[in-house]
């Protein structure tokens, strides 16, 4: 069955970095674009980034761009997040999921989300 | 602020049907598909509706969506106890980003 997992997250200081790993089973992960979306506490969802099958196209939304960078190695089924320059407000749960289409922001497998901290 | 409007809240008697709306503009909806996610506590999000109206298999069909112009909803008849959560619209944005609504709670009561 399809499953994603996501690891990484942590109690960091502001202006700090840390990297989220997502793992894809299941399915043949280098077919498919992968998302990242977070949940800050007592928020709603947000989108924050998508990456394509192929690694040819990755998108940001305008509050991280400069600060976060999506990569994946399809030889390890895995898609990272590498978050740099961490403030109070990236705390969130991250959920990768994967693409349904491109450009569509439709997500079809979510993971169970980690829990990035930012302390200021 | 969220760049797709929803109601914050919804409610309904088990059995009865509830709609949520879901507004945005000309760079988003009105040239995007609209997605809807489902979102328990203490669960991740789940697919309901995709490509505006098309279900994921084991969604049930008291679930559908609908489009017109810049605008969305997601109807939910029957209503059961379970279906108690947050919903989400979802689409993207010309200006080569993904957007979320601001999300729905809906209560059972």
């Amino acid at each position: 069955q399809v499953q994603l997992a996501e690891s990484g997250g942590g109690v960091v200081q502001a202006g700090t970095s840390l990297r989220l790993s997502c793992v894809g089973s299941g399915f043949t992960f280098s077919s498919w674009g992968i998302h990242w979306v977070r949940q800050a506490p007592g928020k709603g969802l947000e989108w924050v980034t998508v990456i394509w099958y192929d690694g040819s196209k990755k998108y940001y939304v305008e509050s991280v761009k400069g600060r976060f960078i999506i990569s994946r190695d399809n030889s390890k089924n895995t898609v990272y997040l590498q978050m740099n320059s961490l403030r109070a407000e990236d705390t969130a749960v991250y959920y990768c999921a994967r693409d349904v289409a491109e450009y569509s922001n439709s997500m079809d497998y979510w993971g169970q989300g980690t829990l990035v901290t930012v302390s200021s | 602020q969220s760049v797709l409007t929803q109601p914050p809240s919804v409610s309904g008697t088990p059995g009865q049907r509830v709609t949520i709306s879901c507004s945005g503009g000309s760079s988003n909806i009105g040239s995007n598909s609209v997605n809807w996610y489902q979102h328990l506590p203490g669960t991740a999000p789940k697919l309901l509706i995709f490509n505006n109206y098309e279900r994921p298999s084991g969604v049930p069909d008291r679930f559908s969506g609908s489009k017109s112009g810049t605008s969305a909803s997601l109807a939910i008849s029957g209503l059961q106890s379970e279906d108690e959560g947050d919903y989400y619209c979802a689409t993207w944005d010309d200006s080569l980003n993904g957007v979320f609504g601001g999300g729905t709670k809906l209560t059972v009561l």
